[in-house]
């Protein structure tokens, strides 16, 4: 069982620079949710996915765009990265079928990105 | 809007100690409460969970109750080993149907031998 699988590991960029972070998960979830976690601030909502062909905006958006290519996959991208956008960012899934406080979110491992 | 507050970290402390680790939340709504745990280098996981008032949820030794007139929902466990070591994070989810959970900013907490 892979669950939530995100790519890549680690990556390094230059201010302007542009990357995708893909997110995959295997458990048939409908709901599926990208976080950036930084020091002594938790982890911060940027966008998420309700459902299959639908995405909305979280708490800290701006600078990132995203794009649920099916209902497997959730996509995260930075057009111009931006040295405040290093963090590590860690995509989740949840079943969330209409019952959502029933729901607990299942993560990936996290990609850990630089920008100098 | 909605917010968690842990209380600030590292709590240190010796093998077999009682931990408690506190956890606030602000909500408009009768949310569900959470706690995860990260192990360094991985993703967050699901350590217990409570979905109404007065629920106890509880795993691996673990417990947290659901206080209401209070809105806490304090993590403890009785006596703590090495392999506790992690950090810990309070999560409140809003009964929207959207799933997202709102994160407070995590207790780290090491158990040494």
């Amino acid at each position: 069982n892979a669950g939530v699988t995100q790519t890549p590991k680690f990556q390094v960029l230059k201010t302007g620079q542009s990357m995708t972070l893909q997110c995959a998960q295997d458990m048939n979830h409908n709901s599926m949710y990208w976080y950036r976690q930084d020091p002594g601030m938790g982890l911060r909502l940027i966008y998420y996915s309700a459902s299959e062909g639908t995405t909305d905006k979280g708490e800290v958006p701006n600078g990132y765009n995203v794009s649920r290519l099916n209902k497997r996959e959730f996509s995260l991208r930075l057009e111009s990265a931006a040295p405040s956008q290093t963090s590590v960012y860690f995509c989740a899934s949840s079943e969330n079928e209409g019952r959502s406080y029933n729901s607990p979110l299942h993560f990936g491992n996290g990609t850990r990105l630089t920008v100098t | 809007g909605d917010s968690v507050t842990q209380m600030e970290g590292p709590v240190t402390l010796s093998e077999e100690a009682f931990l408690t680790i506190n956890c606030t939340y602000t909500a408009t709504g009768y949310p569900s409460l959470f706690w995860y745990v990260q192990y360094p280098g991985e993703g967050l996981q699901l350590l217990l969970k409570a979905t109404k008032a007065d629920d106890k949820g509880s795993n691996k030794g673990f417990e947290a109750t659901y206080r209401k007139e209070t809105t806490s929902f304090h993590l403890e466990k009785g006596s703590v080993q090495v392999s506790d070591s992690a950090v810990y994070f309070c999560a409140l989810s809003d009964r929207d149907n959207t799933g997202k959970l709102i994160f407070g900013q995590g207790t780290t907490l090491q158990v040494k031998p």
